[in-house]
């Protein structure tokens, strides 16, 4: 069974400019999260989507906005870009809700803001 | 937020079992413990979680201790492969991670 696949895997933008992240889960999940990670801040939490709902949103600004489709594939935006959005952009996938169901991460998309 | 502390970095000879120590003392009764390696920058990759009782599976065995503010991750027979980073991290009972540190680096040599 394929795992979860994020594209596109590396993004080279500059500020000011907007940027949109691809998330497919794996197939069957219908819950995905989105996180940042940065060697300064480790991994922070980003959006929760169950069924096309976000579900929980963490501490980010705005600019960072997200949305889930039917098919449960998942996308984030982020606008206005700024250098300390560089960051690795990770989704993680689970069957259902809930943390006794395996969480697993995508590859994780790259995004370095010039 | 449950806070998880892992020492930096931690060795273990190949063949040996290693043993990665994490600290969870603020976890709430109803938040799950998961285990991750990264190598490399790539996406953390899934290797065991719990919430009391202990677990094992193909690639490593989870100790919980009773009060839970504490667990250790036993890889049984290290493997030049299993040199990464190892992340403790706390999930919410809604599913999403509450704390993702840094990491133990593990090293396993020949």
């Amino acid at each position: 069974k394929a795992g979860v696949t994020q594209t596109p895997r590396y993004l080279i933008k500059t500020r000011g400019q907007q940027v949109t992240l691809s998330c497919s889960p794996i197939s069957g999940h219908r819950s995905v999260s989105w996180y940042q990670q940065t060697p300064g801040q480790g991994l922070q939490f980003l959006f929760e989507y169950f069924s096309e709902t976000q579900r929980n949103k963490g501490n980010f600004p705005g600019r960072f906005s997200g949305r889930q489709f039917s098919n449960s594939r998942s996308e984030m935006n982020v606008s206005t870009l700024e250098l300390g959005d560089s960051a690795l952009y990770l989704c993680a996938s689970s069957l259902v809700v809930g943390a006794e169901n395996e969480q697993f991460f995508g590859p994780g998309t790259r995004l370095t803001v010039l | 937020d449950a806070k998880t502390t892992q020492p930096p970095s931690m060795d273990c000879a190949e063949g040996r079992a290693a043993n990665l120590p994490c600290n969870h003392s603020t976890i709430s009764g109803n938040e799950y413990v998961y285990w991750y390696r990264q190598i490399h920058s790539q996406g953390p990759q899934y290797i065991i979680h719990g919430l009391k009782n202990n677990e094992t599976n193909e690639m490593a065995s989870l100790i919980i201790t009773e009060d839970r503010k504490s667990s250790t991750l036993i890889l049984p027979h290290a493997t030049l492969r299993d040199t990464a980073v190892y992340y403790c991290i706390v999930f919410s009972n809604s599913g999403y991670a509450l704390n993702f540190g840094k990491g133990t680096s593990l090293l396993v040599t020949p």
